[in-house]
């Protein structure tokens, strides 16, 4: 069966005071492994998308790397802005053509000015 | 370009009725996915639509039922509500033709209340 496990479950960073939060999978055959944010009462919104170990991507103040067990999200410089839950979902070859995600619980994370 | 829509934003419901929630796809995408997300807490896969046929489903039981519309738009039904169906329901399209990246992208939820 495949797990996702997101560490921490809250975070509370300062303005401007960099971060990680981490993602543990089990997979039988990764697929991809996704990062979405969501703000309270809405959808996830979509960050990344990484396909292979060694990988990594950038967005603004966020970057996202992957290897064969975790991937972490690098916050830099954060901005209360960034306050949001952050999502981690993997997809498995054994989604077949319905291609679902398993996602983790989330990290809440929340910047103070 | 209008991005995927869901139908009706919130709804309160009692232990026993049934209820109907509905999502409009983005535009260009074919298939759509369902989860469920309760309070703190991922989503969680309900089942998806392509070509209005069911093509997958997670471990939800035959409660939670769907329909795909020839405008790949979607319903989600359930039936005989219990306390614990009260959660976001989330509306996620994709494209699945050639070329496609595999990308969700979500509407902003149905959030079901059950008393």
């Amino acid at each position: 069966e495949d797990q996702v496990t997101q560490s921490p479950e809250a975070l509370r960073l300062q303005e401007g005071e960099s971060s990680s939060l981490n993602c543990s999978y089990t997979v039988s055959g990764l697929r991809g492994l996704f990062w979405y944010r969501q703000d309270p009462g809405k959808g996830p919104e979509f960050l990344f998308t990484l396909y292979s170990a060694g990988e990594e991507k950038e967005k603004e103040r966020l970057k996202a790397t992957l290897t064969k067990k975790e991937s972490f999200l690098h916050i830099t410089a954060p901005k209360p802005e960034d306050s949001a839950t952050y999502l981690c979902a993997v997809r498995a070859f054994s989604s077949g053509s319905a291609r679902q995600l398993t996602f983790g619980s989330g990290t809440q994370l929340t910047v103070l000015p | 370009d209008a991005g995927v829509t869901q139908s009706p934003t919130h709804l309160i419901k009692t232990r026993g009725q049934q209820v109907t929630l509905r999502c409009s796809p983005k535009s260009g995408h074919d298939t759509v996915s369902w989860y469920q997300q309760a309070l703190g807490q991922g989503p969680q896969f309900i089942f998806q639509y392509y070509e209005e046929e069911e093509r997958q489903r997670g471990n939800f039981p035959d409660r939670f039922s769907g329909h795909q519309f020839p405008n790949y738009s979607s319903e989600l039904n359930v039936n005989a509500l219990l306390l614990g169906d009260s959660a976001l329901y989330l509306c996620a399209s994709s494209f699945s033709g050639r070329g496609n990246t595999g990308e969700l992208f979500f509407g902003e939820g149905s959030r079901l209340t059950v008393l």
